[in-house]
């Protein structure tokens, strides 16, 4: 089935310093991917859809400037978190669907689950 | 506004025991899907649906448009199956998902 790759899975990171979270489609096209933020006994959460060669559109109260997103391929997008702060740990995951097909499931990476020390 | 709602929030059965759990959302959809989180956090796709029943395994999976609910069975639950479900609901042609708050199963030995 189709495989969606999040790297890394875990990282820590000095407060102000700036993290870079990677998330591929390994056998399939995705126009669009979307990044999600769950913290600690809540739901998941979309931030922003990432879209292949534009700019991402974010929801409401997600700061574009602290979390950059780029989506530079079809099949691999890229969440920054800008000057990290303790407040922006959490887990944050990835989604894409396959360019063929609207109806078809959602695919996953595996996650990133980042502490800002 | 478009909600989803899950229930139980927490569930605890004994193995062997059958599992059900309920998502209802507000107004219509065009495809809703069950999901499993394990306690690393990845998150597996276990169904996709837009009518009707699935069955894959020992889950199966319902739905009722007219009643916008939908209920994932669990047949003879494992220890392993404990995880936390996850209904989440697409609307129009939209690819976001919107998602319930999940429910956590515990199943013991």
């Amino acid at each position: 089935g189709a495989v969606v790759s999040q790297h890394p899975s875990w990282v820590i990171c000095k407060s102000g310093t700036s993290v870079k979270i990677e998330c591929r489609s390994l056998d399939f096209q995705a126009t669009t991917m979307f990044w999600y933020r769950q913290f600690p006994k809540q739901s998941l959460m979309l931030m922003a859809t990432s879209n292949e060669g534009s700019k991402a559109t974010y929801e409401q109260g997600v700061e574009k400037d602290k979390f950059l997103i780029n989506h530079a391929s079809l099949t691999l997008s890229t969440l920054t978190v800008t000057s990290a702060h303790p407040e922006d740990s959490s887990f944050y995951i990835c989604s894409a669907f396959p360019i063929q097909g609207r109806n078809t499931e959602a695919f996953f990476g595996q996650g990133t689950r980042l502490t800002v020390v | 506004k478009n909600e989803v709602e899950q229930s139980p929030q927490n569930l605890t059965a004994q193995e062997g025991e059958f599992i059900t759990i309920n998502c209802s959302y507000s107004v219509g959809i065009s495809a809703l899907h069950w999901l499993q989180q394990h306690p690393g956090g990845g998150i597996v796709s276990l169904f996709m649906l837009s009518s009707g029943k699935k069955k894959h395994g020992r889950l199966i999976a319902t739905i009722n448009i007219q009643e916008k609910h939908s209920s994932l069975h669990i047949t003879a639950s494992h220890p392993r199956d404990s995880a936390v479900y996850i209904c989440a609901v697409r609307w129009g042609g939209s690819e976001k998902l919107v998602f319930g708050k999940g429910t956590k199963l515990t199943v013991n030995p």
